[in-house]
């Protein structure tokens, strides 16, 4: 079964950092691509950032890049968030996610669509 | 960034009515487009992959369509069950974005 349990989560001053992990098991945690999605309180939901499965290629959302910063280790079946700079408007419940493959006419299909994401961890920016 | 219009933003129904969402992209995006249930304080669960395929283990009353820009979300026969906030998603090009959701409700 797969499993997905972010961590680090907590209250942080603005301007603060932070950082979010998420332990991954249940499957070959090597064999995908990651992403980071939050949702601010009674809002929808917003794509972060996407990790490559050898950690090779990162793409973020252009209001976080260079404030964070996906990384993983697949010996530790881990994906972590560091966020710094943070801001009021970074309040939100923050969730990885295991992105979808498919396999179409016998080609496997590699996509940034989130498929199994974890119980989320709740990061409040105030002072 | 690809803006991905979602409507109706709320709807009403009852138990055994047909629910129909659409979610419109700003350009074409093939079918790079999924859909996702979301029920309060629980994660977000992936129903529609490539805009049409069923993702395992989600009832056939769920069904998606669309190709281009124009995509839609049906249900055919509401379930006590299925009263949540539907997402789509479009994975056309970085970075995805989410339509911004429709709470459905009981009436």
């Amino acid at each position: 079964e797969v499993q997905l349990v972010e961590s680090g989560g907590g209250l942080v001053q603005p301007g603060g950092s932070l950082r979010l992990s998420c332990a991954a098991s249940g499957f070959t945690f090597s064999g995908y691509c990651m992403s980071w999605v939050r949702q601010a309180p009674g809002r929808g939901l917003e794509w972060l950032a996407n990790i490559k499965q050898d950690g090779s290629e990162k793409y973020y959302l252009d209001s976080v890049k260079g404030r964070f910063t996906i990384s993983r280790d697949n010996a530790k079946n881990s994906l972590y968030l560091q966020m710094k700079s943070l801001r009021a408007e970074d309040t939100a419940v923050y969730y990885c996610a295991r992105d979808l493959v498919t396999i179409v006419r016998g080609v496997i299909i590699t996509t940034i669509q989130p498929e199994y994401w974890g119980q989320g961890t709740l990061v409040t920016v105030s002072s | 960034a690809i803006q991905m219009t979602q409507s109706p933003s709320s709807l009403s129904a009852s138990v055994g009515d047909r629910v129909t969402i659409t979610c419109r992209a700003s350009q074409g995006i093939r079918n790079d487009l999924g859909w996702y249930q979301q029920k309060p304080g629980n994660a977000p669960k992936l129903l529609i992959y490539a805009a049409s395929s069923l993702q395992s283990g989600v009832p056939s009353r769920f069904s998606g369509s669309g190709s281009g820009t124009d995509f839609t979300l049906t249900i055919s026969s509401l379930q006590p069950e299925d009263f949540a906030t539907y997402y789509c998603l479009q994975h056309y090009n970085y970075p995805p974005t989410f339509g911004q959701g429709t709470k459905v409700e009981i009436k």
